[in-house]
């Protein structure tokens, strides 16, 4: 069964990182690119990122270039994504993605159960 | 303000059919075919409903279609149910320097 599994809740401090995993089950991890998507509460879904499996290398949204960090750990069929600087309003549900692609985002097929984060001084 | 613009709502009794419109504001986004369509149930995950403008992902019921035209994608669902009674988003890759764009949302009612 196809799924992606992500860590759990965080509460941080303004100034903090934090990083969620995504561990994939189920399909060939490789062969497959990730994004990485947030939603603030009552507000729609924000692209933060993918893993592009095509070339192993990430792309970031500009509002995020110098913030954001993905990786992947291939042995471990994980993906994540570090977020510094949180500020309140980096609270959000944050979200992994599988595409049904590896090199251009041509869909989200298969979501994580969301990651809560939040920012609370 | 994003650069893909739907509808705050629309509306539908069921068995009728409804469309939901998603303009682009950018000519790196008229010019790809990468749209996507996502069915967001409260409190649960998106999920994919429709991608590259008209593919539907196994599972999904074939009530829903999509289209596009010009700078506008599509999104119909016919024979409205109860069960669709949810907020829809699209989606499209751009050439831009967010590789990735979302429209901000719609809720659909079901009367």
């Amino acid at each position: 069964q196809v799924q992606l599994v992500q860590s759990g809740t965080e509460v941080k401090k303004p100034g903090a990182s934090v990083k969620v995993s995504c561990k994939a089950y189920g399909y060939t991890f490789n062969n497959y690119a990730m994004h990485w998507v947030r939603q603030a509460p009552g507000q729609g879904l924000e692209w933060l990122g993918w893993f592009n499996a095509g070339n192993g290398y990430p792309i970031y949204s500009e509002k995020f270039q110098g913030r954001l960090t993905i990786t992947r750990d291939t042995s471990a069929s994980t993906d994540y994504m570090e977020l510094n600087g949180l500020r309140s309003e980096d609270t959000a549900v944050y979200y992994c993605a599988k595409d049904t692609g590896y090199s251009t985002p041509v869909g989200m097929n298969v979501w994580g159960q969301g990651t809560t984060v939040t920012v609370f001084s | 303000q994003s650069a893909l613009t739907q509808p705050a709502s629309v509306s539908g009794s069921p068995g009728q059919s409804i469309t939901i419109s998603c303009t682009a504001h950018s000519s790196g986004i008229g010019g790809y075919n990468y749209i996507s369509w996502y069915q967001q149930l409260p409190g649960k995950a998106p999920k994919l409903m429709i991608y590259d403008i008209s593919n539907r992902p196994s599972g999904v019921s074939n009530r829903f279609s999509g289209s596009k035209s010009a700078n506008t994608a599509s999104l119909t669902i016919s024979g409205l149910q109860a069960e669709d009674e949810a907020h829809y988003y699209c989606a499209s890759y751009t050439t831009g320097r967010i590789l990735v764009v979302f429209g901000g949302g719609t809720k659909l009612t079901v009367l």
